[in-house]
């Protein structure tokens, strides 16, 4: 069974701070996407990463997947208070064709103005 | 733009009943699922569909049914309910059917389902 832990569960930080959150796995991924979700809303894609060793900024957020396509981290410069939310990561299945989607139990930021 | 439509937002049952979770998108997209989310353990796949007229099981299927008549509908039912299907439930959408390279997966605001 392919599973995606992330780390930490939960992060409150000072406005201004920058963090960085994981996502692991024991198992190879074709790709793997972050979403961030707020409360009341379903998830909103952030980014799809595809190659081993991949960076991907997006503002002030930096996505990286790992060289043996088995982990990815997200890391936030300069955190505002409009960063708050859960942040998912997600991997198709390569048991299935693909066509199942694995999510990780998320990182809840709260960043304190 | 509608995007994926979600009925009701919230519900409350009791024990036994039956009822249907809503989805309706309007991006003709091939590939839709239904996730369920509870605390501390993320989304999980309940069911999902690669077009109409074809589902599979995903992660947690037990419980729930569902039918793809139509490319731009995706119930699920509750055959009779049980308090461990208290969660939020979300509909989720693909374009393609494709998913090899994870397409991006546009989510409804989903149902919050309470079972008593």
């Amino acid at each position: 069974t392919q599973l995606l832990e992330q780390s930490p569960q939960f992060l409150s930080i000072q406005e201004g701070e920058n963090l960085t959150v994981y996502c692991n796995s024991s198992s190879v991924f074709s790709s793997l996407q972050w979403y961030r979700q707020e409360p009341g809303e379903g998830p909103v894609l952030l980014v799809t990463v595809v190659t081993g060793g991949e960076v991907k900024k997006l503002k002030r957020l930096t996505f990286q997947f790992g060289d043996a396509r088995k982990d990815s981290s997200l890391h936030i410069t300069a955190a505002q208070p409009g960063d708050t939310g859960l942040y998912l990561c997600a991997g198709a299945s390569g048991n299935t064709g693909g066509f199942k989607t694995i999510f990780g139990a998320g990182t809840r930021l709260f960043v304190k103005a | 733009n509608a995007g994926v439509t979600q009925t009701p937002k919230f519900q409350v049952l009791k024990t036994g009943q039956s009822m249907t979770l809503q989805c309706a998108q309007d991006m003709n997209h091939e590939y839709m699922s239904w996730y369920r989310q509870d605390p501390g353990m993320g989304l999980r796949l309940i069911h999902y569909s690669v077009g109409a007229g074809i589902t599979d099981q995903g992660e947690v299927p037990n419980g729930y049914n569902v039918s793809r008549s139509t490319t731009e509908d995706f119930p699920l039912r509750l055959l009779s309910a049980a308090p461990s299907q208290t969660s939020v439930y979300f509909c989720a959408t693909s374009r393609t059917k494709n998913r090899v390279r994870n397409q991006p997966q546009h989510f409804g605001d989903g149902t919050r389902l309470s079972i008593l």
